[in-house]
């Protein structure tokens, strides 16, 4: 039983590049969440979805900044016009149902480093 | 969500009981308590959870004072792979945002 799935691993960007992370949830979970983490910092939320639904992007940045759960397919988070400040390591978790009495599982995130 | 207090670092003897420390003065009556821990360069695991009762699973135990305020997180037999920074989390049932403080970082040694 596959755990939470992230790709790439590692992703090196130039300044205004794009940049696409990809997360397959667990077989069965419907819920995906996105966490972003600085170098020495505690993970921050992102993002809540389910499929083909945005839930809460209350920690998504305004600008720059999307993410989508289609009905096939992985979950994307995309970031235009990449800029220093967005290098960080991005974690996917996913759950079975929505976040009430239920524990997230963590991919092993996506190092994104904007040069 | 509630704040979350935990010491910086913590070392711990291997083979020995590691007792992690958290604070959450502030807690509310529906807030449960979560513990996640993220070893480096990995995404964080979750360990345990509880609202009132202590919890005991295969990999810790969480102990939580009467009035709720404070918890510890026990591992009874630390190993080196035990060495990770642990997340003391509170929060509501449907609150999206589980919010990860700076932890604990606990080091395990030989």
């Amino acid at each position: 039983n596959a755990g939470v799935m992230q790709n790439p691993r590692h992703l090196v960007r130039r300044r205004g590049q794009e940049a696409r992370l990809r997360c397959s949830p667990m077989k069965g979970h419907s819920h995906v969440y996105w966490y972003r983490q600085l170098p020495e910092e505690g993970l921050k939320f992102m993002v809540y979805l389910q499929k083909e639904n945005i839930i809460d992007e209350s920690g998504m940045p305004k600008e720059r900044f999307s993410a989508e759960f289609p009905k096939e397919g992985p979950s994307i988070l995309r970031i235009q016009q990449v800029v220093r400040g967005d290098s960080a390591a991005y974690f996917c978790a996913s759950s079975r149902t929505g976040p009430t009495n239920e524990k997230l599982f963590f991919g092993s995130g996506t190092q994104l480093s904007v040069l | 969500d509630a704040k979350t207090t935990q010491p910086t670092s913590m070392d711990c003897a291997e083979g020995r009981a590691a007792n992690l420390p958290c604070n959450h003065s502030t807690i509310s009556g529906n807030e449960y308590v979560y513990w996640y821990r993220q070893i480096h360069s990995q995404g964080p695991q979750y360990i345990i959870h509880g609202l009132k009762n202590n919890e005991t699973n295969e990999m810790a135990s969480l102990i939580i004072t009467e009035d709720r305020k404070s918890s510890t997180l026990i591992l009874p037999h630390a190993t080196l792979r035990d060495t990770a920074v642990y997340y003391c989390i509170v929060r509501v049932a449907n609150n999206n945002d589980m919010r990860f403080g700076a932890g604990t970082r606990l080091t395990v040694k030989p």
